[in-house]
C-alpha cells in the first residue's frame, strides 16, 4: 500500500513563527504536492514538485516556500505564520503518468494564534 | 482561465441513485478524475476518464464528454457510508501541467 505520512496531525503556532510541515511518501513517486483546504474553497494548490530540487508555484504560493532535497520528502515552510494561514494542509504524491492518481496524507490541522 | 464547477451540495435517499455533475473550462487536459473525502479524512481516488464515455467500478460510474465540457459521477444503491464530499479534478495540458480540483460536492444521504 502506498503510504504518505505527514509530520503532525495537529499543530498550534504563534503569529510570526516559522513553521515546517513535513511530508514523506514511500512509493518512489516523482510528483509531490502541497494543498490547503478550507470550507467552501475546496483544495487549493500551494506548491508542487516534479523532481528532486525542483518546485513550481501553485495557485496560492504567497507566504509559503518548499524544499525537496530527497525524492521521498517534500517540506512546506511558512516563513512567518499569520492567522490567515490557519487551515488544513494536505500533502499528496503521484506517479507522472495516467491516471495521475494522487495519494494523500492524513493532513495537518494548523492553527495560528 | 481554468475552472471546474460542481454543485455545492446534493441530497439523496439511501438505496437511490445520484449523479454529481462537473463542468469545466480548460483549454486542454489529459482526463477527468474523481475523489471522495469523508469528514476528517483525506481525499481518496475513485475513478479516471481519459476518453469520452462511461467507466464503471462497482456501484460507482464516471462519465466524460469532452465536446460538452462535462462529466459526472454516478453513485448507485446509495449507502449511508457514501455520505462524503466528492471532488472532480483535471490534469491541465499547459505549461504548468498541474492538477486542478473543483470545490467539491457535499453528498447528504437520508435514511
Amino acid at each position: 500500500d502506498v503510504k504518505v505520512t505527514q509530520s503532525s496531525r495537529y499543530l498550534v503556532k504563534r503569529t510570526g513563527e516559522k513553521v515546517f510541515l513535513e511530508c514523506v511518501q514511500d512509493m518512489d513517486h516523482e510528483n509531490m504536492f502541497w494543498y490547503r483546504q478550507d470550507p467552501g474553497l475546496g483544495l487549493r494548490l500551494i506548491y508542487f514538485s516534479y523532481d528532486v530540487k525542483m518546485k513550481e508555484k501553485g495557485d496560492i504560493p504567497e507566504g509559503y516556500s518548499v524544499s525537496r532535497e530527497k525524492k521521498e520528502r517534500f517540506s512546506l515552510i511558512l516563513e512567518s505564520a499569520s492567522t490567515n494561514q490557519t487551515s488544513m494542509y494536505l500533502c499528496a504524491s503521484s506517479w507522472d503518468s495516467v491516471p495521475y492518481e494522487q495519494y494523500f496524507g492524513p493532513g495537518t490541522r494548523l492553527t495560528v494564534t | 482561465g481554468q475552472s471546474l464547477e460542481q454543485p455545492s451540495e446534493v441530497t439523496a435517499v439511501e438505496g437511490a441513485i445520484v449523479q454529481i455533475n462537473c463542468t469545466y473550462q480548460t483549454s486542454g487536459f489529459y482526463g477527468l478524475s474523481w475523489y471522495q473525502q469523508h469528514d476528517g479524512g483525506a481525499p481518496t481516488f475513485l475513478s479516471y476518464n481519459g476518453l469520452d464515455g462511461l467507466e464503471e467500478t462497482g456501484r460507482f460510474s464516471s462519465f466524460l464528454s469532452r465536446s460538452d465540457s462535462y462529466g459526472y459521477l454516478l453513485l448507485q444503491e446509495l449507502q449511508m457510508k457514501d455520505s462524503a464530499s466528492y471532488f472532480c479534478a483535471v490534469k491541465a495540458m499547459n505549461r504548468d501541467d498541474k492538477i486542478i480540483f473543483g470545490k467539491g460536492t457535499r453528498l447528504h444521504i437520508l435514511p
